[in-house]
Parts: C-alpha cells; sequence; structure tokens
C-alpha cells in the first residue's frame, strides 16, 4: 500500500540555523503534499503544501521542494527560532486513494 | 465558526468495554477522517468518510467501527477496548478528500487510555 517515511525522527538545532526534513513517497499518482505542524498538547495545523505541478514553494522562513522523479519532498526552515520546536509531520495524497498518508513525524527542538 | 469538535477530550476505559468518539464539523466540509497518533507512528487514518452517506477503511480498521451520522457529524465507535487502543484520536475533516488537494482541519484530540 502507500507508505510515507520521513526523516529525521529528531532534529536539534542551535537557533538560527536551518533545519531540513526529508520525505519519500511510494505511490507515484501522489500529487498533493502538505506539512503539518504540531506543538505539544496541541492539533496539527497546516504550515505548507505543495502540488506536483510546482516544484518549489516558499513562505517566509519555510520553503518546501518537490522532486516527483525521485518520489521526495523536503520541508527547509531557515533562521529557526525556539517557537519553530515542535512536531512537523510530512503527507502525500493523490486522487487514485482519495486520502493523506502521514509520515511518522519530525521532533524539532531549537535550542536558544 | 468552532471548526473541528471532539468529544470527550480525555477518557479511561476498562478492557472490553464499548464507547464512542463523537465529531462535528461546522465548515460544511465533505470528507471526515478519525486518525489515531501514537509515538514514533505519526497519524495513522483509521477509517475516512469522502462524502456523506460513504465511509472507508483507512490503514488501521481493526477493531473500530464509524458512522457518518449526516454531513456535519462522524462517530467513532470501539466495541471491545483493548490496551492497544490506548492513542490519541484526532477527528479531521476538508471540503473534499484530502488527497485532491484540500486542507485537512483537525480536532483538538481525545486522549484514550484503555486500563
Amino acid at each position: 500500500g502507500e507508505n510515507v517515511e520521513q526523516h529525521p525522527s529528531t532534529l536539534s538545532v542551535q537557533e538560527g540555523d536551518s533545519a531540513v526534513i526529508k520525505c519519500t513517497y511510494s505511490d507515484s499518482a501522489s500529487n498533493y503534499f502538505p506539512w503539518y505542524k504540531q506543538e505539544l498538547g496541541k492539533r496539527p495545523q497546516l504550515i505548507i503544501d505543495i502540488r506536483s505541478n510546482v516544484g518549489e514553494k516558499k513562505d517566509q522562513r519555510i520553503a518546501v521542494t518537490l522532486n516527483k522523479t525521485a518520489k521526495h519532498f523536503s520541508l527547509h526552515i531557515t533562521e529557526t527560532q525556539p517557537e519553530d520546536s515542535a512536531v512537523y509531520f510530512c503527507a502525500a495524497g493523490g486522487p487514485r486513494t482519495g486520502k493523506l498518508i502521514f509520515g511518522q513525524g519530525t521532533t524539532l527542538q531549537v535550542k536558544p | 465558526n468552532a471548526g473541528v469538535t471532539q468529544t470527550p477530550k480525555f477518557q479511561v476505559l476498562k478492557t472490553g468495554q464499548s464507547m464512542t468518539l463523537q465529531c462535528a464539523q461546522d465548515m460544511n466540509h465533505n470528507s471526515m477522517y478519525w486518525y489515531r497518533q501514537d509515538p514514533g507512528m505519526g497519524l495513522r487514518l483509521i477509517y475516512y468518510s469522502a462524502s456523506e452517506g460513504t465511509t472507508d477503511k483507512g490503514e488501521v480498521p481493526n477493531g473500530y467501527n464509524v458512522s457518518r451520522l449526516n454531513k456535519r457529524e462522524f462517530s467513532l465507535r470501539l466495541e471491545s477496548a483493548a490496551p492497544s487502543q490506548t492513542s490519541v484520536y484526532f477527528c479531521a475533516s476538508s471540503e473534499t478528500t484530502g488527497g485532491s488537494g484540500n486542507t485537512i482541519y483537525f480536532g483538538e484530540g481525545s486522549w484514550l487510555t484503555v486500563v
């Protein structure tokens, strides 16, 4: 079945450094790739998404890149701040299944 | 506009007991979902309803049943709870199925412990 692998499972960076989280997916028909941020004890919330007709998308300090040939996509956070500390989930979905499959999550810690 | 509301927020069950998690959305969304979240396992789809009147199994449906009561409400039932069902459960909704590029909005979560 469909599968999304996410790495690393934990990531610790100094404030101001960049953080990169990578995901690979198995279903070549996937065409929608959102990223969710979940703060401790709260619900996951969408922070950025990308569709398969776009290779890169930016929103202030966050960006997502997509390589459809290799079936992987990445989240880039620049100039990290302590409030970026959270669990980040990637997901992939497409018209064939009509549902999102999530990665296992990455716990990001930004040290002041 | 409350978004996605789920109840209860916390529940402790004994093995073998049954319970129903309730979920309602006020965004006029067609699609609704139930996920469970376990440490290191991410968010795993239990069941989903692409539209009113339809339900489909997700990745981990065993031990659960669902009912799409109407367009707003989607409930999850544990018929005979087991300790392996201890988890955080999230209800979610989207305008249409999430794989089509529509944002999924999550409820606040329900913490369930089975002892």
